[in-house]
């Protein structure tokens, strides 16, 4: 069964105290994953596409990584304004298109 | 030039109401969606549209019923609304990228509430 599972469920981390977060997935005919942001009451916004094993993408503070079985968020020296949920979705052929599977999200919070 | 967007923002309703939720997409893509995001905020897809054809019909009711009259457009239609149906509801649209997957731009959703 295609599954994707986010750890840990909660984050609490004191500014500048670099992480990671982890997006283990299975799923057969991947055709990408997807990291989001998603902030309290807004809808997710796009961070990173990744498409195969050893691709890395990076934009600011964060670094997203990706292997064969899972992927991983890197966020270095984080700030209070990074505090959101990270989602993380798999995306694989369905019957008669792409489907998309969001694990359940990591929460993370940065205290200054 | 927001590029999703939703109407409502909020609906609270009864329950055994019928309702609609419209979606607009103005980035010119070719497939939109309809996710769930329910209590414990895990997204579901619900449907996917592709040039006005449902390419993607997850497990949901059938009270529930996408209607598309443009590429552009992908409203929510639902009947005799339930209690669980309570819910954020997210609609999306995506292309197709160069890398041969999709990136999704999310509306703000609407945030439904059944009495």
């Amino acid at each position: 069964e295609d599954q994707v599972t986010q750890s840990p469920e909660a984050l609490r981390l004191q500014e500048g105290e670099s992480s990671s977060l982890n997006c283990s997935y299975t799923v057969s005919g991947l055709r990408g994953l997807f990291w989001y942001r998603q902030d309290p009451g807004k809808g997710p916004e796009f961070l990173f596409t990744l498409y195969s094993a050893g691709e890395e993408k990076e934009k600011e503070r964060l670094k997203a990584t990706l292997t064969k079985k899972e992927s991983f968020l890197h966020i270095t020296a984080p700030k209070p304004e990074d505090s959101a949920t990270y989602l993380c979705a798999v995306q694989a052929l369905g019957t008669g298109g792409f489907k998309t599977i969001f694990g359940a999200g990591t929460r993370l919070f940065v205290k200054a | 030039d927001t590029a999703v967007s939703q109407t409502p923002k909020y609906l609270v309703t009864q329950m055994g109401n019928d309702k609609s939720i419209k979606c607009e997409q103005n980035l010119g893509h070719d497939t939109m969606y309809w996710y769930k995001q329910d209590s414990k905020k895990f997204l579901k897809i619900m449907f996917s549209y592709n040039n006005k054809e449902l390419i993607i019909n997850e497990t949901v009711p059938n009270r529930f019923s996408p209607k598309s009259p443009d590429k552009a457009h992908l409203n929510l239609h639902i009947n005799s609304l339930e209690l669980g149906d309570s819910a954020v509801y997210f609609c999306a649209s995506s292309q197709v990228l160069s890398g041969g997957g999709e990136t999704q731009y999310f509306g703000p959703g609407t945030r439904l509430l059944v009495l």
